[in-house]
């Protein structure tokens, strides 16, 4: 498809386990961010990849949550040993390049439920 | 510390009327600010964008204004459509943070009745 793919698009796991979140974003577009959406709350910024620069980590809350971004392509978030809290929907966006004015597309999201 | 503040969770308005949605921010370095539309169980669609060095931004039947010395923004639709029912969320950035990262209202969820 022509937009930004993420799987799972739910995930129910239990409290300590490991998750791995899929996105790939549009073909073509070097920026992209993963946010996430608690109930009732709008989105919080993650982390940004934008080329081969090193990533803006700034948003991730915890050394429990790290990601990759592969070959300038899809990346993968990384949750280790998940708390209830982490409990959101997890979005990644792409855009045509980083930095200003470049509007974000965003996937539908996993929704993550810790038991 | 909330950057960026929609303070009407809701609004409801008739088919054929306008909708105006709010939002607030309290960094004076944003300068680049978004809205976006999102139905459930999908991602956020852009909607319409303005940079600071405008206080006005049109597309089709959706304007945003802004006013920086107020540090406010506002979303018209005109005229509500029933398809326009969703939750709006404002967003803003600041080409000081170099990425592009968008800070986002907690959102207001728009009724159009038929």
């Amino acid at each position: 498809g022509a937009g930004v793919s993420q799987s799972p698009s739910n995930k129910v796991t239990e409290k300590g386990k490991d998750v791995e979140l899929r996105c790939d974003p549009i073909s073509g577009h070097t920026a992209l961010y993963w946010y996430r959406q608690s109930l009732g709350q709008g989105l919080e910024f993650l982390i940004y990849f934008q080329g081969n620069s090193a990533p803006d980590k700034s948003g991730l809350p915890s050394d429990r949550f790290s990601a990759e971004r592969t070959g300038g392509s899809v990346s993968t978030l990384t949750i280790q040993r998940t708390q209830q809290e982490d409990s959101a929907v997890y979005l990644c966006a792409s855009s045509l390049g980083g930095g200003l004015n470049q509007p974000q597309h965003f996937g539908d999201g996993t929704r993550l439920s810790i038991l | 510390d909330q950057q960026v503040k929609q303070n009407s969770p809701s609004l409801s308005v008739q088919e054929g009327r306008i909708s105006i949605l709010n939002c607030d921010y309290t960094n004076s370095m944003f300068d680049y600010f978004l809205w976006y539309k999102k139905y459930p169980a999908e991602g956020p669609t852009f909607l319409i964008s303005i940079s600071s060095i405008k206080d006005k931004n049109e597309d089709g039947r959706f304007t945003v204004f802004l006013n920086k010395s107020a540090k406010h923004l506002s979303l018209h639709i005109v005229p509500s459509q029933p398809g326009d029912s969703a939750v709006y969320f404002c967003a803003a950035s600041a080409f000081s943070s170099n990425t592009g990262k968008l800070i986002f209202g907690q959102g207001t969820t728009l009724q159009v009745k038929p």
